[in-house]
């Protein structure tokens, strides 16, 4: 049973480009979480989804930033226009249905780290 | 809000010592799960324990185990025997029945000393 893939691993974009990072769930998994880290930081929360639908954006920056689950395929956190700031490394995580997710621990993938030029 | 703190940014242990990582975390609720993640330089996120705050006894996972104290809101790690590849960054974490996202603690980079 192959964990969560996150694609790529390593992403270099210069300011003002597009970067589109993928995240594929365990299999089984319908929900799908995206965490942001900053260096010498915790993960911060930005975006929960099930397929199709956004269940949580509250961590997401307003602009320039957004996500989506489709019905087939992985999951795409998209960043437009980058900037600097923007270079962290970014963690997909999924979990099973929702009830019966909250005692479980959210499964991580290997995370895709970007870097603004 | 709910915040989860993590007091040592760093910690040393002799290899075979044990060591205790502190977390205190902030809540009004009164259901909720508590997580250790492990973080080694691979950037992988490992889960090492988890403890649901309903349950009085603490959780264990072989040399891992916790002491939370719900009433202080603490919930620290132990680490018994340590290895070489216990050597890693280690998140406290935090979620509640009503919501499902996890709050991580900034970390701790836990070095173990030969």
């Amino acid at each position: 049973n192959a964990g969560v893939m996150q694609n790529p691993r390593h992403l270099v974009r210069r300011r003002g480009q597009e970067a589109r990072l993928r995240c594929s769930p365990m299999k089984g998994h319908s929900h799908v979480y995206w965490y942001r880290q900053l260096p010498e930081e915790g993960l911060k929360f930005m975006v929960y989804l099930q397929k199709e639908n956004i269940i949580d954006e509250s961590g997401m920056p307003k602009e320039r930033f957004s996500a989506e689950f489709p019905k087939e395929g992985p999951s795409i956190l998209r960043i437009q226009q980058v900037v600097r700031g923007d270079s962290a490394a970014y963690f997909c995580a999924s979990s099973p249905m929702r009830g019966s997710s909250y005692n479980s621990p959210l499964h991580f993938g290997n995370g895709t780290r970007l870097t603004v030029t | 809000a709910q915040t989860v703190t993590q007091s040592q940014p760093e910690m040393s242990v002799q290899e075979a010592e044990t060591v205790t990582l502190s977390c205190t975390y902030d809540t009004s609720e009164s259901d909720y799960y508590l997580f250790w993640y492990k973080q080694p330089p691979s950037r992988q996120m490992i889960l090492v324990i988890r403890q649901e705050a309903y349950k009085q006894q603490n959780a264990t996972e072989n040399r891992f185990s916790v002491n939370f104290q719900k009433a202080a809101k603490s919930f620290s790690l132990k680490i018994s025997d340590s290895q070489l590849g216990d050597a890693a960054m280690y998140f406290c974490a935090y979620r509640t029945n009503r919501d499902d996202k996890i709050i991580f603690g900034k970390g701790t980079r836990l070095h173990i000393l030969p």
